[in-house]
């Protein structure tokens, strides 16, 4: 059984621009995590997609952005990009009504 | 508002020694609580987690955690520490009334000394 697939696994970008990260879930499960990882903040929680639906939301500022698709699939989008947003942008996904979430490798951003 | 606390930014074991990861959380009713561990370049694997019931915990890897409410704790153990253990760990609760949103402990580094 695949793994939950994050794409791309590195990104360079420079300041001011916008990316889109993507994150396929587990087979089956239908709702999907985002989390950014510093080391000067650790990890933070940014929001949670169920069915389509954004249900929960961490406190980042209005450029973080993300949606998902009739098949769970994720993506987020940061726009503006400031070198504070440099980090290990995780994925993660669950089974309806279970808490244990299954990560995926990540998408390392940087800002130059 | 939930926390986090895990006392221990870095903790070296020699090999075959016993571990314990330290994790104090903060939370207003019952907690999920989890632990995960992370290799470099990785993400996060489960490790454990508790929900009721039972207040020790089995998990992968050889790995337990004992929940103690009245200490606010879920500290991870494991009685022989092999060389492969050699990551970082990750204490998180999460709010059940929050859906799966997790907060985090700042994390524990364990380096394991041959």
């Amino acid at each position: 059984k695949a793994g939950v697939t994050q794409t791309p696994r590195y990104l360079i970008k420079t300041r001011g621009q916008q990316v889109t990260l993507s994150c396929s879930p587990i087979s089956g499960h239908r709702s999907v995590s985002w989390y950014q990882q510093t080391p000067g903040q650790g990890l933070q929680f940014l929001f949670e997609y169920f069915s389509e639906t954004q249900r929960n939301k961490g406190n980042f500022p209005g450029r973080f952005s993300g949606r998902q698709f009739s098949n769970s699939r994720s993506e987020m989008n940061v726009s503006t990009l400031e070198l504070g947003d440099s980090a290990l942008y995780l994925c993660a996904s669950s089974f309806e009504g279970s808490t244990a979430q299954h990560f995926g490798d990540g998408t390392r951003l940087s800002i130059l | 508002a939930q926390s986090v606390t895990q006392p221990d930014i870095h903790i070296t074991v020699s090999e075959g020694a016993s571990l314990e990861l330290r994790c104090n959380y903060s939370y207003g009713a019952t907690p999920y609580l989890f632990w995960y561990v992370q290799s470099p370049g990785q993400g996060l694997q489960l490790l454990l987690k508790y929900f009721s019931g039972d207040t020790l915990v089995q998990g992968i890897k050889g790995f337990e955690a004992e929940f103690k409410r009245s200490q606010s704790s879920f500290n991870l153990r494991k009685p022989s520490v092999h060389w492969s253990d050699a990551a970082e760990y990750f204490c998180a609760v999460g709010d059940n009334n929050a859906g799966n949103m997790l907060t985090f402990g700042g994390g524990t580094r364990l380096m394991v000394k041959p």
